[in-house]
């Protein structure tokens, strides 16, 4: 089962950063968060994980907080194409990964 | 990124008749893939647990005789949807895992219609 939760939907206006938040509380020790983002009817794209550091990379940055219970997605620089829903996902000791409800954002010209 | 490829990505087939769809890793090996199917409007499910060599793992609720698995390579896993119903119709999607750097990539997804 999933252990995160997120908003249902967020807006973002194009060019400004979007910040997607997922809460976390029951993870272990040992699992890695996973961020992956769905375009409709296409396979889910990998975006970012990491376990306690922040992580970056081309497209996004990963905040985990100290206490590992949540963790925020930052889109920079948003646009159009980044219209998707994102899911927050925590990869569990078996090596699964479940997918939660994600979050739907829409980037607003 | 690495590449994960299914097949076909859609197919159409009566009811009855079984439909066996493949995933492969293009530039990876994986030892270990993952078969999820997504209804309309809904996120993805997971079905089952593929290992390299072994019985794959189902998630409970799952039928392991109706969707067989079958990962006999290091680069292939397939799922074959056997007597199927309209009810099997959905979007189903595979994943592999890369070892060593821990990413989890998704094919394209294979859309299965049952008439």
């Amino acid at each position: 089962d999933a252990k995160t939760t997120q908003p249902t939907s967020m807006d973002c206006a194009e060019g400004r950063a979007a910040n997607l938040p997922c809460n976390h509380s029951t993870i272990s020790g040992n699992e890695y968060v996973y961020w992956y983002r769905q375009i409709h009817s296409q396979g889910p794209q990998y975006i970012i994980h990491g376990l306690k550091n922040n992580e970056t990379n081309e497209m996004a940055s990963l905040i985990i907080t100290e206490d590992r219970k949540s963790s925020t997605l930052i889109l920079p620089h948003a646009t159009l194409r980044d219209t998707a829903v994102y899911y927050c996902i925590v990869r569990v000791a078996g090596n699964q990964f479940y997918f939660g409800t994600g979050t739907s954002l829409t980037v607003i010209p | 990124g690495a590449v994960v490829s299914q097949h076909p990505s859609r197919v159409i087939c009566k009811s009855g008749t079984s439909v066996k769809i493949e995933c492969r890793s293009l530039d990876f090996q994986a030892t270990t893939m993952f078969w999820y199917r997504q209804f309309p409007k809904q996120s993805l499910m997971l079905m089952a647990t593929s290992n390299e060599g072994s019985k794959a793992t189902y998630e409970q609720g799952v039928e392991k005789d109706k969707f067989l698995i079958n990962h006999a390579s290091l680069t292939l896993s397939t799922l074959t949807v056997t007597s199927a119903h309209p009810e099997d119709s959905s979007f189903y999607i595979c994943s592999a895992l890369k070892e060593g750097g821990g990413e989890l990539f998704f094919g394209e997804g294979s859309r299965l219609t049952v008439l």
